[in-house]
């Protein structure tokens, strides 16, 4: 069965720390990559998505993820985080003809100011 | 744009009683999927409506159920409601649901369920 796991569930950094929250997915077919973000009181909201090409995805707020397709990995990155970027973090997956996205237990991230 | 707009946002429900939320999909998006969101478990999938049509359903007991209206707005239903059913339950609406398409979400329903 299709399946998502973000191996930390809390995080907490300092400002300008670099963040690297680990999501890995489990489906051997054709899949499309997404991170959403909620922030505290907001919805889920796209931080950024892959569907081909360039394997390293940027998106809003400086955040960018890389799809490693041998790890089945798609790791978020942001080299300097900032006290703005305290929210939890969901890795999601959706594979090709299957109707749904599948999403991981979500990853809450605390920035220190 | 209007987004996607969940009623009500907050609810509190006794055990054994059923419950209906609505979801009114982004304008011209037709594909609405539901989640259930609770500390720890992440969104877990319910079922996914496109054109009055459940083309995925999650794992979830069958007192969870749904439905599209021509207009693509979504309603799912809890009966025999069960202190476990007390979660935040997210709806989501993307154009048509193809491999690829963002989703996006509404604000959700709080249920609580005492």
């Amino acid at each position: 069965a299709q399946s998502v796991s973000q191996h930390n569930h809390h995080v907490i950094l300092s400002e300008a720390a670099s963040l690297e929250l680990g999501c890995n997915y489990s489906y051997g077919g054709t899949v499309n990559l997404f991170w959403y973000v909620q922030y505290p009181g907001q919805h889920l909201q796209l931080l950024l998505k892959y569907f081909s090409g360039d394997p390293l995805v940027k998106g809003i707020k400086g955040f960018e993820a890389e799809f490693i397709k041998s790890k089945f990995s798609f790791n978020l990155r942001k080299p300097s985080v900032q006290w703005s970027d305290t929210a939890e973090y969901f890795c999601a997956v959706t594979n090709t003809g299957g109707f749904k996205t599948i999403f991981g237990a979500g990853t809450r991230l605390f920035v220190k100011a | 744009k209007a987004g996607v707009t969940q009623t009500p946002r907050y609810l509190i429900k006794t055990r054994g009683q059923q419950v209906t939320l609505s979801c009114s999909p982004i304008s011209g998006h037709r594909s609405v999927s539901w989640y259930q969101q609770t500390p720890g478990q992440g969104l877990q999938f319910l079922f996914e409506y496109f054109s009055e049509t459940q083309r995925n359903k999650g794992n979830f007991p069958g007192r969870f159920s749904g439905r599209q209206f021509s207009n693509s707005r979504s309603e799912m239903n809890v009966s025999t409601l069960e202190l476990g059913d007390s979660a935040l339950y997210l709806c989501a609406s993307s154009t048509h649901f193809s491999s690829g398409n963002t989703i996006y979400f509404g604000e959700g329903s709080w249920l609580t369920v005492v």
